[in-house]
């Protein structure tokens, strides 16, 4: 009865390292969402996985940003180059089908240097 | 650690008709406070936020929320809703100090009948 785990809970990286931030959502769920919350702001969309169809990208805010969703199930966000506005709590949330409950993972806390 | 409570799962409402969907949170500090939109098959999207300054919050689409520090609310409000405000609707908290956990309530699954 596991709920969605995130990992790392916290990483502080240099500027110019990539980072990879990994999401293990609920068995079964089909549908797997990715925020990023900074400061001072509210959720912002990054990237959204359904089944096996193509991923929704609209939300990645520059093409250092790329995620992927292996076998359906765990996903890892990947960030290249990072900048010091990457620092955000990154957060993943899973539900059964795009039309259910969200169930959301304790986030990522990501800080840039 | 924080909470948040939305008491209304299910609501169903004519065009025209108000609205206020109900959200108290429980916690000891300082905290930010939002209201999350997801329309059917779409992702969540932000409704409005309070951080500070005045606790009358305006946000899109009409929607408004009052925070009432007393009585740990947050309730969102709008005077006429449409059908296309059918949704479902998250209220959230989160710690005022830096980066903290977000804590979301259930969500309140809002119909508008035509």
């Amino acid at each position: 009865g596991a709920g969605v785990s995130q990992s790392p809970s916290n990483k502080v990286t240099e500027k110019g390292k990539d980072v990879e931030l990994r999401c293990d959502p609920i068995s079964g769920h089909t549908a797997l969402y990715w925020y990023r919350q900074s400061l001072g702001q509210g959720l912002e969309f990054l990237i959204y996985f359904q089944g096996n169809s193509a991923p929704d990208k609209s939300g990645l805010p520059s093409d250092r940003f790329s995620a992927e969703r292996t076998g359906g199930s765990v996903s890892t966000l990947t960030i290249q180059r990072t900048q010091q506005e990457d620092s955000a709590v990154y957060l993943c949330a899973s539900s059964f089908d795009r039309d259910q409950p969200q169930h959301f993972g304790d986030g990522t806390r990501l800080s840039i240097l | 650690a924080q909470s948040v409570s939305q008491h209304n799962h299910h609501v169903i409402l004519s065009e025209a008709a108000s609205l206020e969907l109900g959200c108290n949170y429980s916690y000891g500090g300082t905290v930010n406070l939002f209201w999350y939109v997801q329309y059917p098959g779409q992702h969540l999207q932000l409704l409005l936020k309070y951080f500070s300054g005045d606790p009358l919050v305006k946000g899109i689409k009409g929607f408004e929320a009052e925070f009432i520090k007393s009585k740990f609310s947050f309730n969102l409000r709008k005077p006429s809703v449409q059908w296309s405000d059918t949704a479902e609707y998250f209220c959230a908290v989160k710690d005022s100090g830096g980066y903290q956990k977000v804590t979301f309530g259930i969500g309140t699954k809002l119909q508008v009948i035509p």
